[in-house]
Formats: C-alpha cells, structure tokens, sequence
C-alpha cells in the first residue's frame, strides 16, 4: 500500500513568492495532519483535519498561512507571501481515527531565500 | 503546549548496550504512542501502549506505562548502529511532539 506522498520534497524559493505543499493522504485515513519542523521550535502541529473539515488549526503561525482539504485524498498548505523565517521541513500525516498511530510522508524541505 | 516531553535530549551508546529513553506527559489519556524519526525522514510509528497496559514488547522494543506518575519508558535492548534516531512520544489528546530523544548508537 503506498504511504503518505508529499510533493514536492525539495522547494527553494524567494522571499514574498506564494508557496503550495501538497499531501496525499493513506486511502481510508480521515485524520489528516500538518507539521513544521525546525532545529530551533522542533516538530509543530500547524493544523490537523477530520473527515476534510479543519478541526484544529491553533498551530498556524498567522495569516500567511492556510490549509485546505478539498476531498479525502489531496490537501494543501499555502504560504503566501513566503519569507525565511518559513524555511523547516514540512510534514503531512495521515491516521484511521483518533486514538490511532500516524503514518507520516517524508516531508517537505522547504528553502526561502 | 506539548504534551509529551521526552527525556534525555540526547543519549550516545555502544552498540549492544541497552537504551532507556522517558517520556512525560500531563494529561489523561486513552494510549501513548513512540515514534522514531531517521535523519531526513519522517516519524514512524514504532509501538502503542493502552492507558490500562503496563509494558508492552515488540522484538527489541519493551515500552511501560505508568498512570498514576504519567510517565512511559522505552527500552531498546542490544542496540544497533542502525537504532540511531530520534525517538518521540506522543499522545492522542493533541498529537503534538515533544524535542525527542536524540540516540546515538556507536559501531
């Protein structure tokens, strides 16, 4: 069974450009997960979704930030406008319910310059 | 704010030796689950102990779980170069992470 696919895996970009993180979650996961993870803050819940609908989202840093879910297989995490500060590994996560384990993607490493 | 916190924040061993790593949490829950992160991947779900279980075996892994002090322990017995990770726990109330624990296992 294929895991959680994160495109792209590598992304450099200039300050003020919009950004856009790509997740697939496992087939029949209705827990969908973001994170930021930074040497300095460590592994940051950003927002987590049920069944698409946002139910958490106290972790998003501020407005430049926003999530969706359209349907069950595809969310996205915009970054608009992007500045260094954002620079960290961005990981999407999916899990079978609540009190399940989460199957994470491999991130992505995201630069801005 | 983080709900488990993992203790030490690095832990260097030689191969073969024993790691213990610790994990805290503060409220109540319904399981807590440790998660080991390779360098420039992502997590992976290592072992789940219910609220009403007290230790729990898999392979090399031996995890305990105390209630009543909120605290959760993971072994890792006759360890490898290949155990070289960071280790979380986590717990369902919010999912969030603590800094993990850093193991350095030498050859």
């Amino acid at each position: 069974d294929a895991g959680v696919i994160q495109s792209p895996r590598h992304e450099v970009t200039e300050m003020g450009q919009e950004v856009t993180l790509r997740c697939k979650p496992i087939s029949g996961h209705d827990y969908l997960f973001w994170y930021r993870q930074t040497m300095m803050r460590g592994l940051e819940l950003l927002i987590y979704f049920n069944n698409n609908v946002p139910i958490d989202d106290s972790g998003m840093p501020e407005d430049r930030f926003s999530a969706k879910m359209p349907n069950a297989s595809f969310s996205t995490l915009k970054i608009q406008p992007s500045e260094p500060r954002d620079s960290a590994v961005y990981f999407c996560a999916s899990s079978s319910g609540s009190n399940q384990p989460q199957h994470f993607g491999d991130g992505t490493r995201l630069s801005i310059l | 704010s983080q709900q488990g916190e993992e203790d030490p924040q690095a832990l260097s061993i030689q191969e073969g030796e024993n790691a213990t790593m610790n994990c805290s949490y503060k409220t109540s829950i319904n399981n807590l689950q440790w998660y080991r992160q390779n360098s420039g991947r992502g997590l992976v779900h290592l072992i789940l102990i219910r609220s009403n279980e007290r230790e729990k075996h898999s392979g090399r892994l031996r995890v305990t779980l105390d209630t009543s002090k909120k605290s959760s322990s993971l072994l890792i017995t006759a360890s490898r170069a290949a155990d070289t990770a960071s280790y979380f726990c986590a717990t369902p109330h919010d999912m969030r992470f603590g800094a993990g624990t850093r193991l350095t296992v030498k050859p």
